[in-house]
């Protein structure tokens, strides 16, 4: 079973600044993968990075990049120089693969980001 | 635009009802997925769909049953709805039988209001 959380209901950031999102998970897999989705107004699912647990170099993508502690099982996102377009829900997801990837994802609450002009 | 076509949009039906959700995944992914996005539950994967069979379910009622056809096309049908069926239902697709090693995208959903 796995579990993921998000401290973080809401968070506000300047436009151009950087601001973090947190996330805890639990899972009892040996093997799984961590992402973040980003859900805009329009309420598509837009995969923002993901994360193979086995590799420890923070996966990276653009101006978002992931802070990965495995041993603390933390897996927060990080956006560099925060666009008006980046306003949205981010959720943090997990999926096991020991079982062969076959619980789907397991999601955060999500946590509202705003961006101030 | 993902590649992912979910229809319809929006539907509105009373409780009691039955409906179908429709979903087309993108070219080539053998795997379908369905979510449901609620306010009190968030976001749960339902169940999973490879190459026409059913691979793994989640959190979905009795109530809920999904197939997948030879053309790859999947249908979500609900019935005997309730008010706490009012979500957000999405679909997914991948090329493979996890969400995990390869990315998947997902649809514009369905949303499903009971009343």
């Amino acid at each position: 079973a796995q579990t993921v959380t998000q401290s973080q209901p809401e968070m506000s950031v300047q436009e151009a600044e950087t601001v973090t999102l947190s996330c805890t998970y639990d899972t009892s897999e040996s093997d799984y993968y961590l992402f973040w989705y980003k859900q805009p107004p329009s309420r598509q699912m837009i995969l923002v990075i993901r994360q193979e647990a086995y590799k420890q170099q923070n996966a990276t993508e653009n101006r978002f990049s992931v802070n990965f502690q495995k041993a603390a099982k933390s897996f927060s996102l990080k956006i560099s120089d925060s666009q008006l377009g980046d306003a949205a829900m981010y959720f943090c997801a997990s999926a096991g693969l020991s079982g062969g990837g076959a619980d789907g994802l397991t999601f955060g609450k999500g946590t509202h980001l705003i961006i101030q002009p | 635009d993902s590649g992912v076509t979910q229809t319809p949009k929006h539907l509105i039906t009373a409780t009691g009802q039955r409906v179908t959700l429709r979903c087309s995944p993108r070219s080539g992914d053998l795997s379908v997925y369905w979510y449901q996005q609620s306010l009190d539950q968030g976001l749960q994967f339902l169940i999973q769909y490879y190459n026409g069979e059913e691979r793994a379910k989640g959190n979905i009622l009795e109530r809920f049953s999904a197939q997948q056809f030879p053309d790859l096309h999947s249908e979500l049908n609900l019935s005997s709805l309730e008010l706490g069926d009012s979500a957000l239902y999405f679909c997914a697709s991948s090329p493979g039988q996890t969400m995990g090693n390869t990315e998947a995208f997902f649809g514009q959903g369905t949303r499903l209001t009971v009343v």
